[in-house]
């Protein structure tokens, strides 16, 4: 099994201060996608990356950025957190060049921005 | 872009009843519906999927049906036990290859 690793499980942060969330991947998968998860909303694609050094635009990019310098890894950046960029975070990854691929996720990373 | 509606929010059912959950999608140009399990305080994981060149898809206690004229498919789960009790989520998967899920469904199976 893929396994995807989220360095922090939870974070507390303040306004205005740059975040970066970690997701690293164990089995040499190209896909990898960050979504957030909010009640009543389900899961929404924020950013995602079929190879190294490339990057997508999801469904809400906005107050976000990413990186994928190495393959094993996408990290997530917030520049200057707000407060509702509150959420729960998950990064996923999946085998293969585009295609209907198995999703595997991570733990999740819940922070709070006061 | 692809939109996926998803009902209802909450289900809640006897064990050992069926239970039903359906989506509907926008972008006729869907052609794979995958659906996750997600237990509390747990990853989501894939449970079943479907390709749009069949019409249903079982395994063992739960099935998928999916109809492309009508742009909707639906997640069957029969005999339900307390251990199906998760939030459910529908996907369709859009012609840039992004997978755009459904707001999700807490299922409660009452013992």
């Amino acid at each position: 099994d893929v396994k995807v690793t989220q360095s922090s499980r939870y974070l507390v942060k303040r306004t205005g201060e740059k975040v970066f969330l970690e997701c690293v991947q164990d089995m040499d998968h190209e896909n990898m996608f960050w979504y957030r998860q909010d009640p009543g909303l389900g899961l929404r694609l924020i950013y995602f990356s079929y190879d190294v050094k490339m990057k997508e635009k999801g469904d809400i990019p906005e107050g976000y950025s990413v990186s994928r310098e190495k393959k094993e890894r996408f990290s997530l950046i917030l520049e200057s957190a707000s407060t509702n960029q509150t959420s729960m975070y998950l990064c996923a990854a999946s085998r293969g060049v585009g295609g209907a691929n198995v999703l595997t996720f991570g733990a999740g990373s819940r922070l709070t921005v006061l | 872009g692809e939109n996926v509606e998803q009902h209802p929010s909450t289900l809640s059912v006897q064990e050992g009843d069926s239970a039903v959950i359906k989506c509907t999608y926008s972008d006729s140009a869907s052609n794979y519906f995958p659906w996750y399990k997600q237990e509390l305080g747990k990853r989501p994981q894939l449970i079943i999927d479907i390709r749009s060149n069949v019409g249903e898809k079982k395994d063992q206690r739960i099935a998928v049906t999916l109809n492309k004229t009508a742009k909707h498919f639906s997640l069957h789960i029969t005999e339900t036990q307390p251990e199906d009790s998760a939030v459910y989520f529908c996907a369709a998967m859009d012609s840039s290859y992004k997978l755009i899920f459904g707001s999700g469904t807490r299922l409660l199976v009452r013992p």
